[in-house]
């Protein structure tokens, strides 16, 4: 268990629907980040947070959106999908024992749109 | 823009010998270079990592080198166990704090 909780496991829903995705960080971790990861492909960043606030954004849509909570938890909205945004989407945090580089992951939702 | 390129998708080593992972970067502004191991069905694992103010790290049977003026790393695993079968992703950070940018991935097969 690397600390870091991502529900659901498994998503599957239709084109044009939303989802939610969630995350709760390693406990005491102020950054949260997002990734994409399609069929073939490296890890695509999509987002960071730290403490509640936006700190960086990767090649996320515009159908897609996230927020972190005054509990930083941190939710990864998912619109309008499309069959092209099946993947696995991972979340990761960091915080001070990482001493400024590398983060902890958890164990992805895979998201497929049907 | 792949900042960060991993060539090989994949690699076949027999048990006991050794396996080296490649990977390639092109922006200057990173100074910290990480491994990261992942298994089917389970999140990426933090592996190893080097600063650029080095130019080896090891831990164990791994041991990773940067080479700064190729804008080149690699991960030698030695020896290879079938236990080290996974994807290995190379990512690398522009500064304390900074997301990481990650390759594609290689997948190492060891044979036993």
């Amino acid at each position: 268990d690397s600390g870091v909780t991502q529900t659901p496991k498994h998503l599957i829903t239709a084109t044009g629907q939303r989802v939610t995705l969630r995350c709760s960080p390693r406990s005491g971790d102020l950054s949260v980040y997002w990734y994409q990861q399609s069929l073939d492909q490296g890890l695509q960043f999509l987002i960071q947070y730290y403490n509640g606030e936006e700190r960086a954004k990767g090649n996320i849509l515009e159908r897609f959106s996230a927020q972190q909570f005054p509990d930083l938890h941190s939710e990864l909205n998912l619109s309008s999908l499309e069959l092209g945004d099946s993947a696995l989407y991972f979340c990761a945090s960091s915080g001070a024992q990482d001493r400024g580089y590398g983060y902890t992951f958890g164990s992805g939702t895979r998201l497929t749109v049907v | 823009d792949q900042q960060v390129k991993q060539n090989s998708p994949s690699l076949s080593v027999q048990e006991g010998r050794i396996s080296i992972l490649n990977c390639d970067y092109t922006n200057s502004m990173f100074d910290y270079f990480l491994w990261y191991k992942k298994y089917p069905a389970e999140g990426p694992t933090f592996l190893i990592s080097i600063s650029s103010i080095k130019d080896k790290n090891e831990d164990g049977r791994f041991t990773v080198f940067l080479n700064k003026s190729a804008k080149h790393l690699s991960l030698h695993i030695v020896p290879s166990q079938p236990g080290d079968s996974a994807v290995y992703f190379c990512a690398a950070s522009a500064g304390y704090g900074n997301k990481l940018v990650f390759g594609a991935g290689t997948i190492l097969r060891v044979k036993s």
